[in-house]
């Protein structure tokens, strides 16, 4: 039982490059989310997916799209990354939105 | 969004000694959960708590939602306790909200 996994853990892009984030969690639960979190700041929610075919945007959903390709996998890609998406990415899941959220062990980025 | 503040925002402990921290919220909710970020990144659920009192081994928390903030307790802190303390908050979405954070550091 692996609980939530992402990869990669370390990625460098340069400017305009696009990437995918992967993010799989073996709980059964049915939803999941996107974070970012900077330095000496609190997570902020990027997108969530309450359910399997369902997506919807968080906080700071600008530059990012998201793919919930079946109940075990929520995808996040940065089309053309920009160095302010420097920070690091965590993947999260629950049984629903009132219940205790896991996280993933996160995906620092870094673009030049 | 619903605002969140987080206090005091660093405390350093001797091994042993007891604190508590606070967190604030500017709205009614029925979501809250802390987590511990430890110092390798990686976020820990300590308690799922949008009211009512909850303990596990030395942590317990407890959350007042009609006068909108929540207290975590540490009592006999350990090394290992050292990290990040985040409280979040949410109302009947899915979007939680997270505090700045209180970094504890606990020194031997």
């Amino acid at each position: 039982n692996a609980g939530v996994t992402q990869t990669p853990k370390f990625q460098v892009l340069k400017t305009g490059q696009s990437m995918t984030l992967q993010c799989a969690q073996d709980m059964n639960h049915n939803s999941m989310y996107w974070y970012r979190q900077d330095p000496g700041m609190g997570l902020r929610l990027i997108y969530y997916s309450a359910s399997e075919g369902t997506t919807d945007k968080g906080e700071v959903p600008n530059g990012y799209n998201v793919s919930r390709l079946n109940k075990r996998e929520f995808s996040l890609r940065l089309e053309s990354a920009a160095p302010s998406q420097t920070s690091v990415y965590f993947c999260a899941s629950s049984l629903s939105y009132q219940e205790t959220q896991y996280f993933g062990p996160g995906t620092r980025l870094l673009v030049l | 969004g619903i605002q969140v503040e987080q206090s005091p925002p660093d405390l350093i402990l001797q091994e042993g000694a007891n604190s508590t921290l606070r967190c604030n919220f500017s709205d009614s909710v029925n979501n809250l959960q802390w987590f511990h970020q430890n110092p390798w990144g990686q976020l820990i659920n300590l308690f799922y708590i949008p009211s009512g009192t909850k303990q596990n081994g030395r942590l317990s928390a407890t959350t007042v939602a009609t006068e909108r903030y929540s207290l975590l307790y540490i009592s006999s802190s350990q090394t290992t306790d050292s990290g990040v303390y985040f409280c979040a908050v949410g109302r009947d979405d899915y979007k939680l909200s997270f505090g700045a954070g209180t970094t504890v550091t606990v020194r031997a």
